[in-house]
């Protein structure tokens, strides 16, 4: 069991709009920033956005990142069939038992 | 061009031991910290490992602690994943990844390609 909850899979259609959600905790979104990695099929993860919101250079804009209290999202806007991929979002996490980074579960984007 | 290369992934008993390297090339090996995750099959990424520059600090995930090392040798730019007393559930696809920090954030950029390692008898 992750500790920050994804949804396991998320769907639209070419040109549609879809959003994952990420949610977290105090020690973790809550008072660190939030980053999402795209994993296409058969390949290595590949950072999408960093610090909340920020996309690297080669990445559409297309792909938005927001946080809010303990919960962070990824839009997709304009969807294409290339991104069809798992999505996981991650976080810094000053817990009591130590700190660590920690992934959500994944969410399974599929472009019908 | 900044690229990480995994290996040293394998078949191998359980309580068995295998050492994971990652060569890295393209960027100032000594000036970053790097991590390694892993990705059981079917299943979604897990943080290992963590060592900073310099090895002064290091940090392990609950399920690998005390079987598990990380090192790196920064004369060689590499890294380096010890694994001890390998249990069925250590198998996955090992990935290292750097770390870039910037101001309160950090993040995982690159990441290798990937080593597997099998534990089964």
């Amino acid at each position: 069991q992750s500790v920050l909850t994804q949804p396991p899979s998320a769907s639209g259609t070419p040109g549609q709009r879809v959003t994952i959600s990420c949610s977290g905790s105090s020690s973790n979104i809550g008072s660190n920033t939030v980053n999402w990695y795209q994993q296409l099929p058969g390949t290595a993860p590949k950072l999408l956005i960093y610090s909340n919101n920020q996309r690297p250079s080669g990445v559409p804009d297309r792909f938005s990142g927001s946080k809010s209290g303990t919960s962070a999202s990824l839009a997709i806007s304009g969807l294409q069939s290339e991104d069809e991929a798992d999505y996981y979002c991650a976080a810094w996490d000053d817990s009591l038992n130590g700190s660590n980074w920690v992934f959500g579960g994944g969410t399974k984007l599929t472009v019908l | 061009e900044v690229q990480l290369v995994e290996s040293g992934g394998g078949l191998v008993q359980p309580g068995g031991s295998l050492r994971l390297s990652c060569a890295a090339s393209g960027f100032t090996f000594s000036s970053y910290s790097m991590n390694w995750v892993r990705q059981a099959p079917g299943k979604g990424l897990e943080w290992v490992s963590y060592i900073s520059s310099s090895s002064s600090t290091i940090y392990y995930a609950d399920s690998v602690k005390g079987r598990f090392t990380i090192s790196r040798d920064n004369a060689k730019n590499s890294l380096y994943l010890q694994m001890n007393s390998l249990r069925d559930e250590d198998t996955a696809v090992y990935y290292c990844a750097r770390v870039v920090l910037a101001a309160a954030a950090n993040w995982f950029d690159p990441w290798g390609q990937g080593t597997l390692v099998t534990v089964s008898s």
